[in-house]
């Protein structure tokens, strides 16, 4: 159990569906985040909430977008994806400020674009 | 260019042997964190170890290391005694200036697969 859980780990869907990922965290953490993590690349952070309030969008395209209701839950809304989408997608918090703790991660959700 | 720098795609160890993961970093902050994370096969994120910028001493953690030259700004995460268990990718990675609102962002490198042999 990490402390972050992300649902559903797999995730296949067409370029027409509409589908959203959750992440959930009990750790007290107030900063979340989404990265996204393709073959062969480095992590890819797109977007950054701290306290409910977006404070980053890494020129992530309008197909995905994000929802943080609250300081735990984390949603990323996707619609009309491209196959090159497909990757492994990460959420992370933080303890925020902290200057010793990195990200803790969830296990991700393996998403393929059909 | 690359803020974070892991030159080395895979490496190969034998069980019980110590291994050097190598990371370089790029910036002109005085104030940074570097962190390295392992990911195994399942996916998730662990994190290992971390190195403050001010850290006079270098970071250790159980069988982990960090080998910390700031005047050459390399970070290098050393395993003691490997374990089949360690066999995963590993990532470096840093987050820059002083923490304040908004979230630790992290800039992560491309990672290094290692496999422990026995």
């Amino acid at each position: 159990e990490t402390g972050v859980t992300q649902t559903p780990r797999h995730l296949v869907m067409g370029m027409t569906n509409k589908k959203s990922l959750k992440c959930e965290q009990h750790l007290g953490h107030n900063a979340m985040y989404w990265y996204k993590q393709s073959a062969k690349k480095p992590l890819e952070l797109m977007f950054v909430y701290n306290f409910k309030e977006q404070t980053e969008n890494n020129s992530v395209p309008s197909r995905f977008s994000p929802e943080c209701p609250n300081s735990s839950h984390l949603f990323l809304h996707l619609h009309t994806l491209q196959p090159e989408d497909s990757a492994l997608y990460l959420c992370a918090s933080s303890q925020d400020p902290s200057a010793r703790s990195g990200y803790t991660f969830g296990s991700g959700t393996r998403l393929t674009v059909v | 260019a690359q803020k974070i720098t892991q030159t080395q795609p895979g490496m190969f160890v034998q069980e019980k042997e110590a291994v050097t993961l190598d990371c370089t970093y790029d910036t002109s902050d005085q104030s940074y964190g570097l962190f390295w994370y392992k990911q195994p096969s399942s996916g998730e994120m662990i994190f290992l170890i971390y190195q403050g910028s001010y850290d006079e001493q270098n970071a250790t953690e159980g069988r982990y290391s960090l080998n910390f030259q700031k005047a050459r700004k390399s970070a290098n995460l050393v395993i003691s005694a490997s374990q089949l268990g360690d066999s995963a990718m590993y990532f470096c990675a840093m987050r820059e200036g002083r923490v304040t609102g908004g979230g630790n962002k992290l800039t992560f490198g491309t990672g290094t697969q290692l496999k422990v042999e026995l």
